[in-house]
């Protein structure tokens, strides 16, 4: 059963901003919000985690609100390089692993 | 490079075969994961080792057996092969089952 809830797929226009929505509607009080991109034929990578408010890095932001039921990948004027599947994760730390959903298919279009 | 690698890429083999898939953790990495991911099933966790011992089991069939080495580095063998056993086989590893898994780019195994 899959904790967390994000949209199937999203299109977008190389340069615009992107961001990706997931719902955590039962996330526990000890889990992080991690977020994982995955290219075709490649190993999920890792890209940010949160715990609260925002994270922000060389490669995207993370917003996550105060009741953390849900959470925002931000990828700032994305190329056709971004294209990819994005997967939302609930972590726990010193999880024995990690649950993947479907994740959101996100196409750059040029 | 991601640090973990994994042998062979591709593998094809036959119906009832047995085969095994090698992974070498990132230095300093004690933990490994074995995930497979198909096109019906997503991304799916089979099985985790901590330097050397058995720490968490997911969705792993019983054909399909693990070990982790002294060196670290971990074996995943699937016997008696099915059509259904095509995918891609991922190896990750972490310090020590902390947040940040680097995985490897995978094994595509491909059963005839």
């Amino acid at each position: 059963l899959a904790k967390t809830t994000q949209p199937i797929s999203m299109d977008s226009y190389e340069g615009q901003e992107v961001n990706i929505t997931c719902s955590h509607n039962n996330i526990a009080t000890n889990d992080y919000i991690t977020w994982y991109q995955q290219f075709p034929s490649q190993g999920p990578r890792f890209i940010i985690q949160g715990y609260k408010t925002k994270v922000t890095n060389e490669v995207a932001s993370l917003f996550i609100p105060a009741d953390r039921k849900s959470s925002t990948l931000s990828l700032p004027r994305v190329s056709l390089s971004d294209t990819a599947v994005y997967y939302c994760l609930e972590v726990k730390t010193g999880a024995n692993n990690l649950f993947f959903g479907t994740g959101t298919r996100l196409t750059v279009i040029p | 490079d991601s640090g973990v690698t994994q042998t062979p890429k591709h593998l094809i083999t036959a119906t009832g075969q047995r085969v095994t898939l090698r992974c070498s953790p990132r230095s300093g990495d004690l933990s490994v994961y074995w995930y497979q991911q198909s096109l019906d099933q997503g991304l799916q966790f089979l099985i985790q080792y901590y330097n050397g011992e058995e720490r968490a089991k997911g969705n792993i069939l019983e054909r399909f057996s693990a070990q982790q080495f002294p060196d670290l580095h971990s074996e995943l063998n699937l016997s008696s092969l099915e059509l259904g056993d095509s995918a891609l086989y991922f190896c990750a590893s972490s310090v020590k089952g902390n947040y940040g898994y680097t995985f490897g780019s995978g094994t595509r195994l491909t059963v005839v």
